[in-house]
């Protein structure tokens, strides 16, 4: 069985800019959810996505948005980029929407200079 | 919203010795309560948690109740090890687990 999957791993980008970040979910597994943890912190949820739909988001603005695929995987898109955005970016997935386990991919480190 | 705060870091501590990392949530409902390690440069692994009042999470020699009347979910270790030293985070959801609110993270160092 494979873990949820990141990429890329790191990641340098300047204020402006926008981003991709990829997550594979964990075979079977239909629902995801994406964290931002900035230095010293611990993770914020920004959004679900469960079955290609959002559901739910956390306190980030409209130019974090993201994307679920039929194969379950996902997207995380940042536009205009700022340098509060630097942080480690987490994915987690889950079996199914009410399930009350994730599971934590690796993380993207994203630096924005 | 729900909220967790955790005992304030970083902790040093010999090796073989007792850990308690202390958490407490707010919450409505019925949350599940979660903990979580972080070791250098990796995700989170789910350590171990508990759905009800009164539940006992235990896993690899740690241990955590789930005690509704102090709102409480602390993490005890007997005996800790070098390999230990990670960080810790407390976890709460009462929706599903994706929306999880977490606390700040402990850091614990132990030395041989």
């Amino acid at each position: 069985e494979t873990g949820v999957t990141q990429s890329p791993t790191h990641l340098i980008k300047t204020r402006g800019q926008q981003v991709t970040l990829r997550c594979s979910s964990q075979s079977g597994h239909n629902t995801v959810s994406w964290y931002q943890q900035a230095l010293g912190q611990g993770p914020q949820f920004i959004f679900q996505y469960y079955r290609e739909e959002e559901n739910g988001r956390g306190n980030f603005p409209p130019r974090f948005s993201g994307l679920q695929f039929p194969n379950y995987s996902s997207e995380l898109n940042v536009n205009a980029l700022e340098l509060d955005d630097s942080a480690l970016y987490l994915c987690a997935s889950s079996f199914d929407l009410f399930e009350r386990e994730q599971y934590f991919g690796p993380g993207t480190r994203l630096t924005v200079t | 919203g729900n909220s967790v705060t955790q005992m304030e870091g970083p902790v040093t501590l010999s090796e073989e010795a007792f850990l308690t990392i202390n958490c407490t949530y707010t919450a409505t409902g019925y949350p599940s309560l979660f903990w979580y390690v972080q070791y250098p440069g990796e995700g989170l692994q789910l350590l171990l948690k508990a759905t009800k009042a009164d539940d006992k999470g235990s896993n690899k020699g740690f241990e955590a109740t789930y005690r509704k009347e102090t709102t409480s979910f602390h993490l005890e270790k007997g005996s800790v090890q070098v390999s230990d030293s990670a960080v810790y985070f407390c976890a709460v959801n009462n929706t599903n687990a994706g929306k999880s609110t977490f606390g700040d993270g402990t850091t614990l160092t132990v030395k041989p």
